[in-house]
């Protein structure tokens, strides 16, 4: 089975800081089709569905701010936050996508705390 | 503007049939490279990916719940339907509906509220 996993658990830190989130995947994402990593990053706040931050490892979903960044391949990869603000406490996920057959694998989260 | 709506049940028996519907708007189900998932999230837990259909009516299930999952849509309503037979206390979750993206990799761009159901006798 494949397995995503993130780390930290949590993360606590002060305004202005610069947040790396990490997520690895037990098995290789990236698909010969378009030699792109399936891998996306959500915000969840409590109460209200994930909103989607990051697809393709590092391309910003419109209208996402651009202190958050995504990088990485292959396996590992990771979430940036740069200048922490309030408003970024959140869980944050990461998710891959396989195509065949389709599978959609989330890891555990990461709790951003300020 | 792209809305998704959950609605069904919030309670039900053991054993029984979940079926919930996702009302979609802003774009019509047979839009090429779009697709409308459902997924679950039990509390404290990552959500978990359920099944998705796609424009062209093909669909796909999880793995571990693919005997009790059927996933249909009604293009004339726009709406996404999901049943899950045969529940047990374990199906208790929040159930969401999203969209897949396909030019967005795959990725769940848009996503319901969310619906509560509880599986208690």
């Amino acid at each position: 089975d494949v397995v995503m996993t993130q780390s930290p658990d949590s993360l606590a830190l002060s305004l202005g800081e610069r947040a790396t989130l990490n997520c690895k995947s037990s098995q290789t994402i990236l698909h010969g089709s378009n030699n792109r990593d399936y891998l996306s990053w959500y915000q969840q706040n409590p109460g209200q569905p994930p909103k989607l931050l990051i697809y393709w490892a590092s391309t910003r979903e419109s209208g996402v701010p651009e202190r958050f960044s995504g990088s990485g391949s292959g396996t590992d990869f990771t979430l940036t936050i740069d200048n922490v603000q309030a408003e970024d406490v959140a869980l944050y996920y990461c998710q891959q996508y396989y195509p065949t057959p389709p599978m959609y694998i989330f890891g555990q989260g990461t709790k951003l705390e300020i | 503007q792209v809305t998704l709506r959950e609605s069904g049940p919030a309670l039900v028996k053991p054993t029984q049939t979940l079926t919930l519907t996702c009302t979609v708007s802003g774009f019509p189900l047979s839009t090429t490279g779009m697709c409308v998932s459902w997924l679950r999230q039990s509390p404290g837990k990552a959500p978990e990916w359920l099944a998705y259909i796609d424009w062209d009516d093909d669909k796909y299930y999880t793995t571990s719940l693919k005997t009790r999952l059927s996933i249909s849509k009604d293009t004339s309503r726009n709406q996404v339907v999901l049943t899950l037979t045969n529940m047990d206390p374990v199906d208790t979750a929040t159930y969401f509906c999203a969209r897949i993206k396909v030019a967005a990799g795959d990725a769940f761009d848009v996503w319901g509220q969310g619906t509560i159901v509880t599986v208690s006798s």
